[in-house]
C-alpha cells in the first residue's frame, strides 16, 4: 500500500519569503502526483499535478513542484509567497491504474503580511 | 459547469443516531469518492463508486456505507454514530477515476454530541 508523508505540519512565513513544502511517498511503481490546496472556508482544489513528462510541473498562482523519482519526492515550491497563500496544502499520490489517491496529512501555511 | 455539491452543509447528531449525506457530482462525472477529513488524520478515503458500483473501499467499519444512483448522485450513510465520527465529510467526483483528477465539494460538517 502506498503512503504519503508531509514533513512540515505547520509553516509560518512572512510575505515575499520563499516556500518549499516537502512530500515523500512510498510506492515502487509508476505514480500520479498531486498537490491540492484548501483555502480557509473553501473547497479543496487542485494546485498542480504530474502524470508523466517534464518532472518540473507548473501550477496555478505561481506554484511549481518537482518530481524526483529517485527520492520518491514531489516538493511544492513558490519563490515569493503572499498573504493570500495562507491555506492548508495536501500532497496526494495514486499508483497508475489505481483509482484512489492517498493523501498526506496536510501542511498548514500561514503567511504574515 | 456547476461544481460538486453536498447537502447538508452542517449537521448535528447525537450518539447512536444515523445520518445520510448527499453528493451531486459534476455533470458527466461517473466516479464519486468519499473522504473523511479530521485535523489529526487528514483526508482518509472511505469508498468510491463508479456506475452505481462500489469499486474501492477504505478501512472504515461497516457502519459507513454508501450508494450511487443512475444519475451518478451518491449518498453516504453512517449508522450508530460515535463521537469520533465528528468530521468534515468530503465528496469528490471525476470523469472515470483513471487519471483521477478529482473535484471536491465543500463538504458536510458532521458534529456528533
Amino acid at each position: 500500500a502506498q503512503s504519503v508523508s508531509q514533513h512540515n505540519h505547520h509553516v509560518i512565513l512572512s510575505e515575499a519569503a520563499s516556500l518549499e513544502l516537502g512530500c515523500n511517498y512510498s510506492y515502487g511503481g509508476t505514480v500520479n502526483l498531486f498537490w491540492y490546496v484548501q483555502y480557509p472556508g473553501q473547497h479543496l482544489q487542485l494546485l498542480l499535478k504530474y502524470f508523466s513528462g517534464d518532472p518540473l510541473v507548473k501550477g496555478i498562482k505561481g506554484f511549481e513542484a518537482e518530481f524526483i523519482k529517485s527520492k520518491f519526492s514531489f516538493n511544492l515550491r513558490k519563490p515569493s509567497v503572499q498573504w493570500s497563500d495562507t491555506a492548508e496544502y495536501f500532497c496526494a499520490v495514486n499508483a497508475k491504474g489505481s483509482y484512489i489517491p492517498t493523501f498526506g496529512r496536510g501542511t498548514s501555511l500561514i503567511v504574515h503580511p | 459547469k456547476a461544481g460538486v455539491t453536498q447537502t447538508p452543509r452542517y449537521l448535528i447528531k447525537t450518539r447512536g443516531q444515523q445520518v445520510t449525506l448527499s453528493c451531486s457530482p459534476i455533470s458527466g462525472h461517473r466516479s464519486v469518492s468519499w473522504y473523511q477529513q479530521t485535523p489529526g488524520q487528514g483526508l482518509q478515503f472511505l469508498f468510491e463508486y463508479f456506475s452505481e458500483t462500489q469499486r474501492n473501499k477504505g478501512n472504515f467499519p461497516g457502519r459507513f456505507s454508501g450508494r450511487q444512483f443512475s444519475n451518478s448522485r451518491s449518498e453516504m450513510n453512517v449508522s450508530t454514530l460515535e463521537l469520533g465520527d465528528s468530521a468534515l465529510y468530503l465528496c469528490a467526483s471525476s470523469w472515470t477515476g483513471d487519471y483521477n483528477e478529482q473535484f471536491f465539494g465543500p463538504g458536510t460538517r458532521l458534529t456528533v454530541l
